[in-house]
């Protein structure tokens, strides 16, 4: 099972809508999750850190679940720049952040 | 404030041919790391570096070198160029450890022929 697994889509949201998806790790023990934007041929940007508790940042909400072992990201009222791939990352230790292939996302006017 | 630097940003070499993808930071971040990311494959750690002369493997070291000897740069190698390594390569930094926002370079294209 690979360490982060992203479903790599696309995504196609209606301009407006809300989408969501999810970021499944595999090593119960990890300590931090982050959502990384990156644009076509660009790189990666942070876009928020994920905490325990959850946090939202404008339109854009992350959510953990330790339980299930999943982190999601959630984009209402979706925007055309909205369009981009977005990375989950996750921190096992030992200097090691290690990516998904990313949800890419195509919002549709 | 230039962040971080990388050159070339695009590169043809010969299968065989040894390289040094540049990469520079302005911001005295001790973490530097490099990344490739290939179609379907995400991002993979090459190589990281927690300071100056320390060094150490990630995912996907072979085939790679690296060494930090000052704290802005830390140059990846490649020693003998195969087709397998064509890729996208990014660096990233950050202040304390991993744990923290990573910042990327803007990436190299390199194609081996």
């Amino acid at each position: 099972r690979k360490e982060v697994e992203q479903d790599p889509g696309p995504f196609n949201v209606p301009e407006g809508a809300t989408v969501a998806f999810n970021c499944t790790y595999s090593n119960s023990a990890s300590q931090s999750f982050f959502w990384y934007r990156q644009d076509c041929r660009k790189e990666p940007k942070l876009l928020m850190s994920v905490y325990s508790s959850g946090n939202e940042d404008g339109r854009f909400t992350a959510q953990l679940n330790r339980a299930s072992q999943y982190i999601s990201l959630l984009i209402r009222d979706s925007k055309l720049s909205d369009s981009a791939t977005y990375l989950c990352a996750v921190y096992y230790g030992n200097n090691r952040l290690a990516f998904g292939k990313g949800n890419q996302v195509v919002v549709i006017p | 404030n230039a962040g971080v630097t990388q050159t070339p940003k695009f590169q043809v070499l010969k299968t065989g041919q040894s390289m040094t993808l540049q990469c520079a930071q302005d911001m005295n971040h001790e973490y530097m790391s490099w990344y490739r990311q290939d179609p379907g494959m995400g991002l993979r750690l090459i190589h990281y570096s927690v300071g100056a002369g320390i060094t150490d493997q990630g995912e996907v070291p072979n085939g790679y070198n690296v060494s930090r000897s000052t704290t802005e740069d830390f140059p990846l190698r490649l020693l003998s160029a195969a087709p397998s390594q064509t890729s996208v390569y990014f660096c990233a930094s950050s202040s304390g450890t991993v744990n923290e926002k990573l910042f990327f370079g803007s990436g190299t294209q390199l194609s081996v022929l």
